[in-house]
């Protein structure tokens, strides 16, 4: 079964662009969350996503947004894009929302210039 | 490689040798808790986890102890290997207003020493 996949791997823009990042889940899983791992913060909780709808959010601004389609794949997007948005994004799925497993993808490296 | 975290707290270990890493959680209403391993350049890869109503639980030379009283999780490897080498997170799934989310420790550095 392939794993969690997420594109493209390395992105680099400038300060008020914006970016959207994809994530494709396991097969069978329905919940996918995405986080900001960066070396001061750590991994940090966005949003998470069941059956295309946000079922939770953590504590960013709304330049952060995602949505999730019918084949459970998920786009987050960041607009006015700042420096400090620079981190790996990191996807997780899981076969149901809340208290299960979670796999991670590889992350897309976000550099912000 | 990439560096996950610049200040992660770091533990050298003689290859043979055990490992124990301690995490200390938030809530004590959270059932859930995963181990995970990142390595440089990789998303975090689960290890094991273990729920609320259970003390410890084993996998393949890993071991999950969870005391519930001091909110303490820790995880024993068993004859440390190089390829060990990472930095391992705990994340416990935490109920807020009634919905879950995934709250993950800053991390520990593992360095298995030739």
């Amino acid at each position: 079964k392939a794993g969690v996949t997420q594109t493209p791997r390395y992105l680099i823009k400038t300060r008020g662009q914006q970016v959207t990042l994809s994530c494709s889940p396991i097969s069978g899983h329905r919940s996918v969350s995405w986080y900001q791992q960066t070396p001061g913060q750590g991994l940090q909780f966005l949003f998470e996503y069941f059956s295309e709808t946000q079922r939770n959010k953590g504590n960013f601004p709304g330049r952060f947004s995602g949505r999730q389609f019918s084949n459970s794949r998920s786009e987050m997007n960041v607009s006015t894009l700042e420096l400090g948005d620079s981190a790996l994004y990191l996807c997780a799925s899981s076969w149901n929302a809340g208290g299960n497993e979670q796999f991670f993808g590889p992350g897309t490296r976000l550099t912000v210039l | 490689g990439e560096s996950v975290g610049l200040h992660l707290p770091t533990l050298s270990v003689q290859e043979g040798d055990n490992s124990i890493i301690n995490c200390a959680y938030s809530n004590s209403a959270s059932d859930y808790f995963i181990w995970y391993k990142q390595e440089s350049g990789k998303g975090p890869q689960f290890i094991i986890d273990i729920r609320s109503n259970m003390d410890k639980r084993q996998g393949q030379r890993v071991t999950v102890l969870l005391n519930k009283t001091v909110k303490h999780l820790s995880l024993q490897i068993a004859a440390t290997q190089p390829g060990d080498s990472a930095v391992y997170f705990c994340a416990e799934n935490s109920i807020t207003s009634g919905t879950y989310k995934y709250i993950f420790g800053t991390g520990t550095r593992l360095k298995v020493l030739a």
